[in-house]
């Protein structure tokens, strides 16, 4: 079945170390999308790439990196930079023409939580 | 900035009562509206989304919402809800900067 793997589900670090979440997509899209959601807060953009080797900065960068160095493949790493990283990661994917460009594909999302 | 409003964080009801979620988003261009939900212990998943034509559209589990221009508004409605509706509702909007923008999230909590 196509969709989009996150891993881990679960992540525990402590504080001043970077990590890195993983998510992969077998449903060929080309635009991929990491969120983070906090309760009350809905979901907010971190960065979004629309094809392999481009990306851009989402409502909330600071603190977060990105690669895209393969269509299938957006990984994403909270730095130590980041001042609040404990949340919910959301990565989504969409594709599909004009018609499916704008609706979103998610994950299982990774939860992590720093000490 | 696009932003989008949802006006209700926690929704209580009892089964087969009605629903209606509202949702308001800021821009005075084209756009594009979506409705996800987020099950408990479940991915995001569509609900429905609006592109253009007749405004009224209906998505699944019975769920259906109307795109009201004059209004900004995109509220989601069901006429009675069943305890597995228990859930987080997201509003969305797309207005063409190649972002998707969410609500905050309404939490419903369908008693049986």
């Amino acid at each position: 079945d196509g969709g989009i793997t996150q891993s881990p589900k679960y992540l525990f670090r402590k504080e001043g170390q970077n990590v890195t979440l993983s998510c992969e997509q077998n449903l060929n899209h080309d635009a991929m999308y990491w969120y983070r959601q906090d309760p009350g807060q809905g979901l907010r953009l971190i960065y979004y790439s629309q094809i392999v080797n481009d990306f851009q900065k989402g409502d909330i960068a600071e603190g977060y990196s990105v690669s895209r160095e393969k269509k299938e493949s957006f990984p994403l790493t909270v730095t130590s930079a980041q001042k609040n990283p404990t949340a919910f990661y959301l990565c989504a994917s969409s594709g599909g023409g004009a018609a499916g460009a704008n609706v979103l594909t998610f994950g299982a999302g990774s939860r992590l939580t720093v000490l | 900035a696009q932003s989008v409003s949802q006006h209700n964080h926690h929704v209580i009801l009892s089964e087969a009562a009605s629903l209606e979620l509202g949702c308001n988003y800021s821009y005075g261009g084209t756009v594009n509206l979506f409705w996800y939900v987020q099950y408990p212990g479940q991915h995001l998943q569509l609900l429905l989304k609006y592109f253009s034509g007749d405004p009224l559209v209906k998505g699944i589990k019975g769920f259906e919402a109307e795109f009201i221009k004059s209004k900004f508004s995109f509220n989601l409605r069901k006429p009675s809800v069943q305890w597995s509706d228990t859930a987080e509702y997201f509003c969305a909007a797309y207005t063409g900067f190649q972002k998707l923008v969410f609500g905050t999230g309404t939490r419903l909590l369908v008693s049986p």
